[in-house]
């Protein structure tokens, strides 16, 4: 396992159309995290989970957003009726209980947005 | 909510040069982390902080945490092409409830002349 792993890598959609990413943790971490990134920002903090319990989402994430860890392992992230203002570059991240402690967050290549 | 003032917002320089960079908070954290980002891919972490006053190196990097807890400072000495990039500090809290999360600053992009 070489890291985080985040699919698909660029999803050009039209307004309105639904998009889902998909996110594989690094193997045995039981933390995973959805950050956004928007030209120019740094990233900011979506919703998190342990195992497969969503234990927090950000004010950022609307009711067109949904995140599913179903069997703890990998996560997707669904947007519908996308918006150009969702246009960002999607980030995973995942952790280990004992990394979690030290906030070592590793990071996947991410998932570029862009609506029409 | 929580923010990140991480100045300069940008920096060109010669190769060969020394860079420094900081970040400033008006919360108190228990963690600074640095980041590089380079084009199209995601965050690789640098230099994790942990106590306060702590002064860590990874290489030609260094980085330190500040006294007060509100502010972290990176250094990179004897710049070289490949250190381009865009560099984010991040500070880490945890809340009575909820998730422990990454707030980040807004980076630093570094130019290098070669």
């Amino acid at each position: 396992d070489t890291g985080v792993s985040q699919d698909p890598r660029h999803k050009i959609t039209k307004r309105g159309q639904n998009v889902t990413f998909r996110c594989d943790p690094i193997s045995e971490h039981n933390r995973l995290y959805w950050y956004r990134q928007t030209l120019g920002q740094g990233p900011e903090f979506l919703t998190y989970f342990q195992n497969e319990a969503q234990l927090e989402k950000s004010r950022l994430l609307s009711d067109r957003f949904s995140a599913e860890r179903p069997k703890g392992s990998f996560s997707t992230l669904e947007i519908q009726r996308t918006e150009q203002g969702d246009s960002a570059m999607y980030l995973c991240a995942s952790s280990s209980l004992v990394a979690g402690n030290t906030g070592e967050l590793f990071f996947g290549e991410g998932s570029r947005l862009t609506v029409l | 909510g929580q923010q990140l003032n991480q100045s300069p917002q940008s920096m060109f320089i010669q190769e060969g040069e020394d860079v420094s960079m900081n970040c400033t908070s008006s919360s108190i954290f228990n963690t600074w982390l640095w980041y590089k980002q380079e084009p199209g891919e995601g965050p690789v972490l640098l230099i994790a902080l942990y106590k306060a006053g702590e002064l860590t190196s990874n290489g030609r990097l260094t980085a330190q945490f500040g006294i007060t807890r509100k502010d972290s400072f990176l250094n990179i000495s004897a710049s070289i092409p490949s250190d381009v990039g865009i560099y984010f500090c991040a500070g880490r809290y945890i809340p009575i409830q909820g998730a422990q999360k990454l707030v980040f600053g807004q980076g630093t992009r570094l130019t290098i002349n070669p």
